[in-house]
Protein backbone atom coordinates (compact mmCIF):
# COMPACT_ATOMS: atom_id res chain seq x y z
CA UNK A 1 0.00 0.00 0.00
CA UNK A 2 1.16 3.67 0.13
CA UNK A 3 3.57 4.59 2.53
CA UNK A 4 5.77 7.91 3.31
CA UNK A 5 8.68 6.75 5.20
CA UNK A 6 10.12 9.74 7.82
CA UNK A 7 13.32 9.76 9.08
CA UNK A 8 15.12 9.75 11.15
CA UNK A 9 13.26 8.09 14.04
CA UNK A 10 14.77 10.44 16.74
CA UNK A 11 17.04 13.36 16.33
CA UNK A 12 19.34 14.50 20.10
CA UNK A 13 20.69 17.82 19.20
CA UNK A 14 21.85 20.24 21.36
CA UNK A 15 20.22 23.76 21.80
CA UNK A 16 21.26 25.99 18.50
CA UNK A 17 22.15 23.06 16.64
CA UNK A 18 20.43 22.57 13.18
CA UNK A 19 17.46 19.66 12.85
CA UNK A 20 15.92 18.28 10.11
CA UNK A 21 13.68 15.54 8.99
CA UNK A 22 12.62 14.32 5.55
CA UNK A 23 9.68 12.33 4.46
CA UNK A 24 9.54 10.32 1.37
CA UNK A 25 5.96 8.76 -0.49
CA UNK A 26 5.44 5.42 -2.36
CA UNK A 27 4.09 7.29 -4.64
CA UNK A 28 3.64 10.86 -5.93
CA UNK A 29 1.76 13.30 -3.99
CA UNK A 30 -0.94 15.42 -4.46
CA UNK A 31 0.56 17.97 -1.42
CA UNK A 32 1.62 17.21 1.95
CA UNK A 33 1.39 18.64 5.26
CA UNK A 34 3.07 19.04 8.07
CA UNK A 35 2.10 18.59 12.26
CA UNK A 36 3.98 19.25 15.35
CA UNK A 37 2.97 17.29 18.55
CA UNK A 38 4.48 18.44 21.76
CA UNK A 39 5.06 16.16 24.86
CA UNK A 40 1.77 15.01 26.17
CA UNK A 41 0.05 17.05 23.47
CA UNK A 42 -2.05 17.02 20.15
CA UNK A 43 -0.98 17.21 16.88
CA UNK A 44 -1.42 21.20 15.20
CA UNK A 45 -0.81 22.08 11.72
CA UNK A 46 2.09 24.03 10.97
CA UNK A 47 2.28 24.35 6.77
CA UNK A 48 0.73 22.68 3.72
CA UNK A 49 3.04 22.24 0.58
CA UNK A 50 1.17 21.59 -3.05
CA UNK A 51 3.56 22.46 -6.02
CA UNK A 52 6.74 20.59 -6.74
CA UNK A 53 9.86 22.38 -5.92
CA UNK A 54 7.60 24.72 -3.53
CA UNK A 55 9.57 26.32 -0.64
CA UNK A 56 8.20 28.02 2.46
CA UNK A 57 9.59 29.67 5.54
CA UNK A 58 7.79 30.01 9.09
CA UNK A 59 11.15 31.94 11.11
CA UNK A 60 13.48 29.27 11.89
CA UNK A 61 11.24 26.93 10.15
CA UNK A 62 12.11 25.78 6.48
CA UNK A 63 9.62 23.53 4.34
CA UNK A 64 10.46 21.61 0.61
CA UNK A 65 8.42 19.83 -1.32
CA UNK A 66 10.62 17.96 -3.59
CA UNK A 67 10.20 18.25 -7.85
CA UNK A 68 8.36 14.97 -8.45
CA UNK A 69 6.70 15.83 -5.23
CA UNK A 70 7.19 12.38 -3.66
CA UNK A 71 9.45 13.70 -0.59
CA UNK A 72 9.58 16.73 1.80
CA UNK A 73 11.80 18.01 4.33
CA UNK A 74 11.77 20.56 7.62
CA UNK A 75 14.42 21.81 9.10
CA UNK A 76 15.32 23.73 11.73
CA UNK A 77 17.76 26.77 12.38
CA UNK A 78 19.42 26.90 15.27
CA UNK A 79 16.88 25.03 17.51
CA UNK A 80 15.73 26.09 21.08
CA UNK A 81 13.88 24.17 23.72
CA UNK A 82 10.18 25.55 22.63
CA UNK A 83 11.27 23.29 19.43
CA UNK A 84 10.86 20.54 21.50
CA UNK A 85 8.50 17.95 20.24
CA UNK A 86 7.87 15.07 17.31
CA UNK A 87 7.07 16.25 13.69
CA UNK A 88 5.14 14.50 11.47
CA UNK A 89 4.69 14.67 7.65
CA UNK A 90 1.61 13.37 5.92
CA UNK A 91 0.65 13.26 2.06
CA UNK A 92 -2.44 13.02 -0.20
CA UNK A 93 -2.24 10.64 -3.04
CA UNK A 94 -4.65 12.20 -5.33
CA UNK A 95 -6.03 15.91 -5.18
CA UNK A 96 -9.65 16.08 -3.19
CA UNK A 97 -8.97 13.11 -1.77
CA UNK A 98 -9.67 13.15 2.28
CA UNK A 99 -7.25 10.20 3.01
CA UNK A 100 -3.85 11.70 4.70
CA UNK A 101 -0.96 9.25 4.48
CA UNK A 102 1.41 9.79 8.09
CA UNK A 103 4.37 9.39 8.94
CA UNK A 104 5.77 7.99 11.79
CA UNK A 105 7.17 11.23 12.80
CA UNK A 106 10.56 12.60 13.80
CA UNK A 107 11.38 13.21 17.90
CA UNK A 108 12.98 16.09 18.38
CA UNK A 109 15.33 16.03 21.38
CA UNK A 110 17.37 18.65 22.94
CA UNK A 111 20.43 17.62 25.08
CA UNK A 112 20.68 19.04 28.45
CA UNK B 1 -14.19 29.84 18.40
CA UNK B 2 -13.54 26.86 20.34
CA UNK B 3 -11.45 24.11 18.89
CA UNK B 4 -12.56 20.43 18.91
CA UNK B 5 -13.62 19.21 22.07
CA UNK B 6 -12.95 16.32 23.45
CA UNK B 7 -13.92 14.15 26.41
CA UNK B 8 -13.11 12.29 28.34
CA UNK B 9 -9.16 13.30 28.61
CA UNK B 10 -8.28 10.34 30.27
CA UNK B 11 -10.99 7.15 30.66
CA UNK B 12 -9.62 3.94 32.93
CA UNK B 13 -11.41 0.80 31.95
CA UNK B 14 -11.22 -2.77 32.93
CA UNK B 15 -11.31 -5.23 30.31
CA UNK B 16 -14.79 -6.13 29.24
CA UNK B 17 -15.92 -2.76 30.03
CA UNK B 18 -16.93 -0.24 27.63
CA UNK B 19 -15.34 2.97 26.48
CA UNK B 20 -17.46 6.27 24.54
CA UNK B 21 -15.39 8.97 23.55
CA UNK B 22 -16.86 12.34 22.21
CA UNK B 23 -15.68 15.06 19.56
CA UNK B 24 -17.41 18.34 19.22
CA UNK B 25 -15.69 19.55 15.76
CA UNK B 26 -14.95 23.13 15.59
CA UNK B 27 -17.89 25.30 14.73
CA UNK B 28 -18.31 25.16 11.25
CA UNK B 29 -17.06 21.81 10.79
CA UNK B 30 -18.78 18.91 9.62
CA UNK B 31 -16.09 16.23 8.80
CA UNK B 32 -14.39 14.48 11.50
CA UNK B 33 -11.74 11.88 11.82
CA UNK B 34 -10.99 9.65 14.47
CA UNK B 35 -7.33 8.59 14.87
CA UNK B 36 -5.53 6.38 17.29
CA UNK B 37 -1.96 6.91 18.83
CA UNK B 38 -0.05 4.21 20.62
CA UNK B 39 2.89 5.82 23.06
CA UNK B 40 6.22 6.88 20.70
CA UNK B 41 4.03 5.66 17.86
CA UNK B 42 2.57 7.98 14.59
CA UNK B 43 -1.30 8.34 14.21
CA UNK B 44 -3.20 5.44 12.74
CA UNK B 45 -6.22 6.88 10.92
CA UNK B 46 -9.32 4.67 11.95
CA UNK B 47 -12.54 6.67 10.49
CA UNK B 48 -13.90 9.26 8.70
CA UNK B 49 -17.47 10.56 9.03
CA UNK B 50 -19.91 13.76 8.01
CA UNK B 51 -22.94 14.29 9.70
CA UNK B 52 -25.29 11.31 9.91
CA UNK B 53 -22.44 9.22 7.67
CA UNK B 54 -19.86 7.27 7.94
CA UNK B 55 -17.62 7.87 4.75
CA UNK B 56 -14.78 5.64 5.22
CA UNK B 57 -14.38 3.09 8.52
CA UNK B 58 -11.50 1.33 6.44
CA UNK B 59 -9.30 1.83 9.72
CA UNK B 60 -11.17 0.55 12.42
CA UNK B 61 -11.25 -2.87 13.62
CA UNK B 62 -14.46 -4.70 12.51
CA UNK B 63 -15.14 -5.83 15.85
CA UNK B 64 -16.46 -4.32 18.86
CA UNK B 65 -15.61 -0.49 17.35
CA UNK B 66 -18.05 1.52 15.65
CA UNK B 67 -18.66 5.57 15.35
CA UNK B 68 -21.56 7.66 15.17
CA UNK B 69 -21.86 11.26 14.02
CA UNK B 70 -25.44 12.36 14.49
CA UNK B 71 -27.15 15.08 13.42
CA UNK B 72 -27.29 16.70 16.89
CA UNK B 73 -24.74 16.53 19.12
CA UNK B 74 -20.90 15.34 19.41
CA UNK B 75 -18.78 12.54 17.87
CA UNK B 76 -18.97 8.82 19.38
CA UNK B 77 -16.30 6.68 19.59
CA UNK B 78 -17.09 3.55 21.10
CA UNK B 79 -15.57 0.47 21.92
CA UNK B 80 -16.93 -2.68 23.56
CA UNK B 81 -15.49 -5.28 25.40
CA UNK B 82 -12.19 -3.45 25.88
CA UNK B 83 -8.97 -5.12 25.92
CA UNK B 84 -5.45 -4.10 27.28
CA UNK B 85 -4.30 -3.48 23.64
CA UNK B 86 -6.82 -0.92 23.57
CA UNK B 87 -5.05 1.36 25.52
CA UNK B 88 -3.45 3.92 23.33
CA UNK B 89 -4.53 7.59 22.82
CA UNK B 90 -7.38 8.46 20.99
CA UNK B 91 -7.54 12.07 18.63
CA UNK B 92 -10.30 12.99 17.07
CA UNK B 93 -10.12 15.95 14.12
CA UNK B 94 -12.18 18.23 11.81
CA UNK B 95 -12.21 19.94 8.89
CA UNK B 96 -14.45 22.56 7.19
CA UNK B 97 -13.45 20.86 3.78
CA UNK B 98 -13.43 17.27 3.95
CA UNK B 99 -13.11 16.11 0.35
CA UNK B 100 -10.59 19.23 -0.49
CA UNK B 101 -6.96 20.00 0.46
CA UNK B 102 -8.02 21.67 3.80
CA UNK B 103 -5.96 20.81 7.68
CA UNK B 104 -7.19 19.42 10.70
CA UNK B 105 -7.62 20.87 13.62
CA UNK B 106 -7.03 17.87 16.26
CA UNK B 107 -8.44 18.37 19.77
CA UNK B 108 -6.22 17.30 23.11
CA UNK B 109 -7.21 13.50 22.68
CA UNK B 110 -9.09 10.80 25.03
CA UNK B 111 -6.59 8.92 26.51
CA UNK B 112 -7.68 5.33 27.25
CA UNK B 113 -6.07 2.52 29.82
CA UNK B 114 -6.80 -0.56 30.21
CA UNK B 115 -6.22 -2.20 33.43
Amino acid sequence: GQQVMQIPQYQHVQEGEDFTTYCNSSTTLSNIQWYKQRPGGHPVFLIQLVKSGEVKKQKRLTFQFGEAKKNSSLHITATQTTDVGTYFCAGRIHEGNYQLIWGAGTKLIIKP
Amino acid sequence: NAGVMQNPRHLVRRRGQEARLRCSPMKGHSHVYWYRQLPEEGLKFMVYLQKENIIDESGMPKERFSAEFPKEGPSILRIQQVVRGDSAAYFCASSSRGLNTGELFFGEGSRLTVL
